[in-house]
């Protein structure tokens, strides 16, 4: 089945820690996401990547960094400098980068800050 | 005024009730809509696109009013199944991230819906 995995499913980190967060698609798609959900808010963007090798900053990349080296994986790092870090960290791939097309979620990654 | 708002609810409903939500938008430039459904504590999945002339699929109707920059969404016959976080999702403003030419994507907080049996 195609998809997107994300792994864990749940993260406990100690402050100071870096951390970093799976994403692996076997969609064939080029687009890939990384966005973080609060209670009470809408997603908002970290990084994105249209393809390999390259990457962009989306909205709130401060204290995060990611790597775009195989098409079907887009994995984040959460470094200690992000300064609130416990959320639900969602990533998703799109076909194209484009942002007119359906984009495809991951089950999510639930960070926790101890 | 946000990029996207909508009314987070939630909207407690009887079985069989019709349901609308609405999501308005602040960029006249928006050209892509979206109604997404979220599940508690699960990933978003597309609902449905939202074009010009309005979609149907099944109980669910989305339409898009470009003048006064609203979509919504309609449901007929609420299931219990149907409970959940509905979000809006608009793209295609004028903004785009600097070198990425990537059209920027704005989710809305999401409406929540409760169908009580």
């Amino acid at each position: 089945d195609g998809g997107i995995t994300q792994s864990p499913k749940y993260l406990f980190r100690k402050e100071g820690q870096n951390v970093t967060l799976s994403c692996e698609q076997n969609l064939n798609h080029d687009a890939m996401y990384w966005y973080r959900q609060d209670p009470g808010q809408g997603l908002r963007l970290i990084y994105y990547s249209q393809i390999v090798n390259d990457f962009q900053k989306g909205d709130i990349a401060e204290g995060y960094s990611v790597s775009r080296e195989k098409k079907e994986s887009f994995p984040l790092t959460v470094t200690s400098a992000q300064k609130n870090p416990t959320a639900f960290y969602l990533c998703a791939s799109s076909t194209l980068g484009g942002g007119s097309d359906e984009q495809f979620f991951g089950p999510g990654t639930r960070l926790t800050v101890l | 005024r946000k990029e996207v708002e909508q009314d987070p609810g939630p909207f407690n409903v009887p079985e069989g009730a019709t349901v609308a939500f609405n999501c308005t938008y602040s960029n006249s430039a928006s050209q892509s809509f979206f109604w997404y459904r979220q599940d508690c504590r699960k990933e978003p999945k597309l609902l449905m696109s939202v074009y010009s002339s309005g979609n149907e699929d099944g109980r669910f109707t989305a339409q898009l009013n470009r003048a006064s920059q609203y979509i919504s969404l309609l449901i007929r016959d609420s299931k219990l199944s149907d409970s959940a976080t509905y979000l809006c999702v608009v793209n295609g403003s004028t903004e785009r991230y600097v070198a990425g030419g990537y059209q920027k994507v704005t989710f809305g907080t999401g409406t929540k819906l409760q169908v009580i049996p």
